[in-house]
């Protein structure tokens, strides 16, 4: 089966510039996440997705990112404007049933986002 | 909250070294346990996971077991290769919730 996609790879902007990174997660997965990594750290929850309804934002800076995920398949996550504290790798992720606690994520590669 | 504690790195061996990687978590219920292992440029992937206590998870000759009396997860291997260098991260699952709770990794060098 193909993978979690997610578009750009790389990305750098200036500070106060707007940024859009793109996601479709595996065919079948109800739900998908969008995570921040910084270097040398662990993934953090920023949004998850069960279809096209929002589970858990509480950890997403809302004056700043948004997420949408329309028709509950592919998603976009934007940040306006962004700060040099965004740099981080952002990671999205699906899972097949978000009832079952066990059913693990399954992560695409990343975006790389630098801010100067 | 949930939360997952990891021994620092980097963690530096020699190849056909043994790997032990320390892992404990906080949590209010009973949660699925994870490994996941990511390689240099890439996204995070499964290594293995434990849904109960006692259960052992194995993939790759890496193994780890459920402690619920330690609460804890540690990963090991038996014999390491170059190609397992990589971060490894612990994580858990809640019972009764949605949310992935990730450790903030190991980096894992191992030297030829």
């Amino acid at each position: 089966e193909a993978g979690v996609a997610q578009s750009p790879r790389y990305k750098i902007i200036e500070k106060r510039q707007s940024v859009a990174f793109w996601c479709n997660p595996i065919s079948g997965h109800a739900t998908l996440y969008w995570y921040q990594q910084i270097l040398g750290q662990g993934p953090k929850l920023l949004i998850q997705f069960q279809n096209n309804g929002v589970v858990d934002d509480s950890q997403l800076p809302k004056d700043r990112f948004s997420a949408e995920r329309l028709k509950g398949v592919d998603s976009t996550l934007k940040i306006q404007p962004a700060k040099l504290e965004d740099s981080a790798v952002y990671l999205c992720a699906s899972s097949l049933y978000s009832a079952e606690y066990n059913s693990p994520l399954h992560f695409g590669n990343g975006t790389r986002l630098t801010v100067t | 909250g949930d939360s997952v504690t990891q021994m620092e790195g980097p963690v530096t061996l020699s190849e056909e070294a043994f790997l032990t990687i320390n892992c404990t978590y906080t949590a209010t219920g009973y949660p699925s346990l994870f490994w996941y292992v990511q390689y240099p440029g890439e996204g995070l992937q499964l290594l293995l996971k434990a849904t109960k206590a006692d259960d052992k998870g194995s993939n790759k000759g890496f193994e780890a077991t459920y402690r619920k009396e330690t609460t804890s997860f540690h990963l090991e291997k038996g014999s390491v290769q170059v190609s397992d260098s990589a971060v490894y991260f612990c994580a858990l699952r809640e019972n009764y919730g949605q949310n992935f709770v990730f450790g903030p990794g190991t980096r894992l060098s191992v030297l030829p």
